[in-house]
């Protein structure tokens, strides 16, 4: 069956370090990748597409890998700051023909402590 | 000012009785989503609707009901037969074109008193 997997554990880093999140994904062919940034009792707020024929992609302080063997995603912030503190939910779009319907994981939370 | 939104934020419900949860979107999208999100857990699909008249159950519709009679609104209705409908619901929008993102609204939560 198809699956996503995210960290269910939350992340803590300190103030300053490099934050990584990992999606990972099973019996999908995903189109494009996206992911969300979701805060407490708020709708997700999209940050970054990449497709599948692309490797990376950058956005200010966020960076997006993709790789489609080894079936993973993983998002970068730098520099991270106490107010990146949120869930991440990454977010798969694709094989199944029907144009923008999306499949999320279950998101993981990331603490940053100043 | 173009956005979606969602009304009520907060929405409490005696067991037997139907509610419904208004989603309005100003961004002319064709498409429209309900997700209901459980503590700690990710987006599940309910409904969806792609244009004004139809609409398509996703993963968990047991129990709920929409309509789209128009582009704008897409309401969706908890009905009694709704096992456990204490959740938070999200509304989204999107064009529908592949690669497009989708847009949220800020949410209703649902309490089963």
């Amino acid at each position: 069956s198809q699956k996503i997997e995210q960290n269910s554990e939350a992340l803590n880093i300190q103030e300053g370090k490099t934050a990584t999140l990992t999606c990972n994904y099973t019996n999908y062919s995903p189109a494009y990748l996206q992911w969300y940034r979701q805060d407490p009792g708020r709708g997700p707020v999209f940050l970054l597409l990449i497709r599948e024929n692309e490797k990376e992609k950058r956005k200010e302080r966020l960076k997006v890998t993709f790789d489609t063997t080894l079936k993973q995603s993983l998002f970068h912030i730098t520099a991270s700051q106490p107010a990146d503190s949120a869930t991440y939910l990454c977010a798969l779009e694709g094989d199944n023909n029907a144009g923008n319907m999306l499949t999320f994981g279950g998101g993981t939370r990331l603490m940053v402590k100043p | 000012d173009g956005g979606i939104t969602q009304s009520p934020k907060y929405l409490f419900r005696k067991e037997g009785q139907n509610v419904t949860l208004s989603c309005e979107q100003n961004l002319n999208h064709d498409a429209m989503y309900w997700y209901r999100q459980d503590p700690g857990q990710g987006l599940r699909l309910i409904y969806y609707s792609q244009i004004v008249n139809d609409f398509q159950k996703g993963d968990i519709a047991e129990g709920y009901s929409v309509s789209r009679e128009k582009k704008e609104s897409f309401p969706l209705t908890v009905t009694s037969a709704q096992k456990n409908p204490t959740a938070f619901y999200l509304c989204a929008s999107s064009t529908f074109l592949a690669g497009d993102t989708q847009y949220f609204g800020p949410g209703t939560r649902l309490t089963v008193l």
